[in-house]
């Protein structure tokens, strides 16, 4: 298995501008995982689900912010607008259910 | 509210010397244990976890922890570091009971390791 996949690996972007990161679970897992890491708030949950359905969203930090999940192999975490102050690395996770989470590589942003 | 405790923010070490890094969490009931490993610039890869059974658990490169259910701790140790386990370390609790898979993270311990 190829493992959580993730695109883009880096994204520059300018403020005001609108950004999708996609993931790719690995093929089986029941849960998807939307993570955001920076140096000052260390790694952060944005948002979970369970069988492609948002069971947790109280992580989004604002409506800027939106993640779908249109069938079990695909997701997108959109941006709009983006800001500076999102600049961080996003990493998707993917677990069966009740079990360790397998991260993806993830995109790390700039927002200029 | 639920919540995990890795009191040492920052480990320096030499090669040989030996770790342990403190986990503790904050729930009463069951829980799934784990530790995952950050290489820098990479992604967290899982070290080791705990279901149920024998409360010292082996995970990969010579790694182990112990989970010791009345200090609610899960510390990490290994006898002898190696420079290149230069990362941070994550310990993490997911509690069994809430029908959840959530993850609960603590904020990591940095760990170098001098030749």
């Amino acid at each position: 298995d190829a493992g959580v996949i993730q695109s883009p690996r880096h994204e520059v972007t300018e403020m005001g501008q609108e950004v999708t990161l996609r993931c790719k679970p690995i093929s089986g897992h029941n849960s998807l995982f939307w993570y955001r890491q920076t140096m000052m708030r260390g790694l952060e949950l944005l948002i979970y689900f369970n069988n492609n359905v948002p069971i947790d969203d109280s992580g989004m930090p604002e409506d800027r912010f939106s993640a779908k999940m249109p069938n079990a192999s695909f997701s997108t975490l959109k941006i709009q607008p983006s800001e500076p102050r999102d600049s961080a690395v996003y990493f998707c996770a993917s677990s069966p259910l009740y079990n360790e989470q397998f991260f993806g590589p993830g995109t790390r942003l700039t927002v200029l | 509210a639920q919540s995990v405790s890795q009191h040492n923010h920052h480990v320096i070490l030499s090669e040989a010397a030996s770790l342990e890094l403190g986990c503790n969490y904050s729930y009463g009931g069951t829980v799934n244990l784990f530790w995952y490993v950050q290489y820098p610039g990479q992604h967290l890869q899982l070290l080791l976890k705990y279901f149920s059974g024998d409360p010292l658990v082996k995970g990969i490169k010579g790694f182990e922890a112990e989970f010791i259910k009345s200090k609610f701790s899960f510390n990490l140790r290994k006898p002898s570091v190696q420079w290149s386990d230069t990362a941070e370390y994550f310990c993490a609790v997911n509690p069994t009971l809430g029908n959840t898979d959530k993850l609960i993270f603590g904020t990591g311990t940095r760990l170098q390791v001098f030749p």
